[in-house]
């Protein structure tokens, strides 16, 4: 079974400074990882993914998040946080031998950036 | 154009009708999802199917089933309302039966169905 766990609720930094926003994963094979945001009363919009390749992956809107096998994490981050960034994050799951490409969410994180 | 749009975007019923939300999805994707996000914002699958096959999470009552006329469309039927099938339905779509990894997976949502049985 795949499981996520997002270990933060809420995420508070001002605005400018870099954020970090962690997540853990358990997979039983290769681990496909995605991060999605929600805006209030909007569905989820997919940000950015790492399915092999380079452990640094660069998404939309500056984020980048870091794949690290050993420590099963993908922290999701930015160098420079904006107002705007303020949304509830999902990090996602799903190994590589899943039927149905069916994602296992974390339960969130809020991120509020404060001016 | 919206990629994936659902109707009705609420829903309020009272306990035992049977209801159904709408989904479409105008990207070519070839499989299409259904999630729900409780009170406490957690998101849980529910369905994913595509032409060949029909996934379940083995939690979900059988009270709820996904119907697909086509390609682009999966409806959500739901049967005899209770009170804590209150929440916001999503649907998604993907493409994923096709060669290699690059450019595959990622869902693409649809704005939600906050539905509320009363």
């Amino acid at each position: 079974a795949q499981s996520v766990a997002q270990p933060e609720d809420q995420v508070n930094v001002a605005e400018g400074n870099p954020l970090t926003v962690k997540c853990t994963y358990s997979v039983s094979g290769n681990p496909y990882l995605f991060w999605y945001v929600q805006y209030p009363n909007r569905g989820l919009q997919f940000l950015l993914k790492y399915i092999t390749g380079d452990n640094l992956v660069k998404g939309s809107y500056g984020f980048e998040a870091e794949f690290n096998k050993s420590q099963t994490s993908f922290h999701l981050k930015k160098p420079s946080a904006l107002v705007s960034d303020s949304a509830l994050y999902f990090c996602a799951v799903r190994d590589g031998t899943n039927a149905g490409n069916m994602l296992t969410f974390g339960g969130g994180t809020r991120l509020m950036v404060k001016p | 154009d919206t990629a994936v749009s659902q109707t009705p975007k609420y829903l309020v019923t009272q306990m035992g009708n049977d209801k159904s939300i709408k989904c479409e999805q105008n990207l070519g994707h070839d499989t299409m999802y259904w999630y729900k996000q409780d009170s406490k914002k957690f998101l849980k699958i529910m369905f994913s199917y595509n032409n060949k096959e029909l996934i379940i999470n083995e939690t979900v009552p059988n009270r709820f089933s996904p119907k697909s006329p086509d390609k682009a469309h999966l409806n959500l039927h739901i049967n005899s309302l209770e009170l804590g099938d209150s929440a916001v339905y999503f649907c998604a779509s993907s493409q994923v039966f096709s060669y290699g990894t690059s450019g595959l997976h990622e869902q693409y949502f649809g704005p939600g169905t906050r539905l509320t049985v009363t």
